[in-house]
């Protein structure tokens, strides 16, 4: 069965500094990776996702994460983040057919000012 | 444009009572899921349907009781709550055919006292 490791319960920075959110994922013949934001009080949205193709991939508010087999990686990147950035990540799998998805703990960023 | 829709948003029960979740979505999507979000641990799947008429067990699905009787509802029973149960319950949905992501409620926060 497929598990995934968010190595970082929290993670604060301050505001215009870079963050990187750690994944790792259980090693697989094939993977979808994804990232899921939760803003407080809400529930989760689709940030990004790896299917195939390029490693790279981004979304529209700035993160981006990269794909790296050798590693069975999946780290969230932002090179400068924003008070509205603070919100939990959490880094899932498609696990087992019919797009059930496995997560991870979660990471709680928080931006200060 | 409702989304997924989870009724109620907060509920105190007491050890031993009864409560149905509702779940509803309107993208006519095939595949719902309910998951339970506890601190440290991310979503964990409950159980899921793939179609009307069909439901499954996730990976924590004691305790818990589902139907989906007409396409577009989900229910998630409780038949005996135990404080154990106490957590914040999401409900997803997602196509079957043409994309993995899945579409969350905004979650009920439900305490067993």
């Amino acid at each position: 069965a497929q598990s995934v490791t968010q190595l970082d319960s929290q993670v604060p920075v301050f505001e215009e500094a870079p963050v990187e959110l750690r994944c790792n994922y259980s090693s697989s013949v094939s993977v979808y990776l994804f990232w899921y934001v939760q803003y407080p009080n809400q529930g989760l949205q689709l940030l990004l996702k790896y299917l195939s193709g390029s490693t790279l991939v981004e979304s529209i508010n700035g993160f981006e994460a990269e794909f790296n087999k050798s590693q069975t990686s999946f780290h969230l990147r932002k090179p400068s983040v924003h008070i509205s950035d603070t919100a939990e990540y959490f880094c899932a799998v498609i696990s087992g057919g019919y797009n059930k998805l496995i997560f991870g703990a979660g990471t709680r960023l928080a931006v200060h000012p | 444009n409702a989304g997924v829709t989870q009724t109620p948003k907060f509920r105190v029960l007491k050890t031993g009572q009864s409560m149905t979740l509702l779940c509803a979505q309107d993208m006519n999507h095939e595949y719902m899921y309910w998951y339970r979000q506890d601190p440290g641990m991310g979503l964990r799947l409950i159980h899921y349907s793939v179609g009307e008429g069909t439901t499954a067990k996730g990976e924590v699905p004691d305790g818990y009781n589902v139907s989906r009787l007409k396409k577009q509802n989900f229910l998630l029973g409780l038949e005996s709550a135990a404080p154990s149960q106490t957590s914040v319950y999401f409900c997803a949905s997602g196509p079957e055919m043409g994309s993995t992501e899945a579409f969350f409620g905004q979650g009920t926060r439900l305490t067993v006292v």
